[in-house]
């Protein structure tokens, strides 16, 4: 498996303002994804940050909000802009290789006053 | 879009028992089906996975079965231990290694 390591582990927020967190693997790997897992809730796909273009959205997330950035293949960012206390949650980054598995970053929470 | 159906919610069992978990998909064409297990306060883990080419796959107590027919899947813990209570998640996508989609999440709590 892949060490996934992602920056800040926290975060207190105002409103109206932006955070970007970052998303770092030790080794390349094909697919990174992004994540939402709000308190008590399960795990809702944000998008599929595409290495050199743009990022896949699901249903319901939207690039202006959640800006995602994929430079290389080890490395990752999304913000979260314009944040509201209806975006404090647990944000984590995925990584997968091919036909192997799919393995989770440590999250970061956000909470947004 | 796919939709993982999962229940129980909630299941408490006394240690040594088994547990059952069980998902259903809506998309066909999905053909990979991973189990995460997650701990208060900590990142989804996998725990086990299938492929749609298998039936079953067993690893020590835990073991997970497939019928594709059905669009159906369980999770299967024998001799249950209270480290085996988190939060249970299945997922399911179109290939190994892509964007999962998952289910609600069972907690299961298990007594000693």
């Amino acid at each position: 498996s892949a060490v996934i390591s992602q920056k800040p582990s926290r975060d207190i927020c105002q409103r109206g303002t932006s955070l970007t967190i970052q998303c770092q693997v030790d080794s390349q790997v094909t697919m990174m994804f992004w994540y939402r897992q709000q308190p008590g809730q399960s795990l809702t796909l944000i998008a599929t940050a595409n290495q050199g273009s743009e990022a896949t959205y699901e249903s319901g997330f939207v690039i202006d909000k959640f800006p995602i950035s994929r430079p290389n293949l080890t490395f990752s960012t999304l913000t979260v802009s314009n944040m509201s206390p209806e975006d404090s949650s647990i944000y984590l980054c995925s990584v997968g290789r091919g036909e192997g598995e799919q393995y989770f970053g440590p999250g970061t929470r956000l909470t947004v006053t | 879009g796919e939709n993982v159906e999962q229940h129980p919610s909630t299941l408490s069992v006394q240690e040594g028992d088994s547990a059952v978990i069980k998902c259903t998909y809506s998309d066909s064409a999905s053909n990979y089906f991973p189990w995460y297990k997650q701990e208060l306060g900590k990142r989804p883990q996998l725990i086990i996975d299938i492929r749609s080419n298998v039936g079953e796959k067993k690893d020590q107590r835990i073991a997970v079965t497939l019928n594709k027919t059905a669009k159906h899947f369980s999770l299967h813990i024998t001799e249950t231990q209270p480290e085996d209570s988190a939060v249970y998640f299945c997922a399911a996508s179109y290939q190994a290694g892509t964007a999962l989609i998952f289910g609600k999440g069972t907690t299961l709590s298990v007594s000693s």
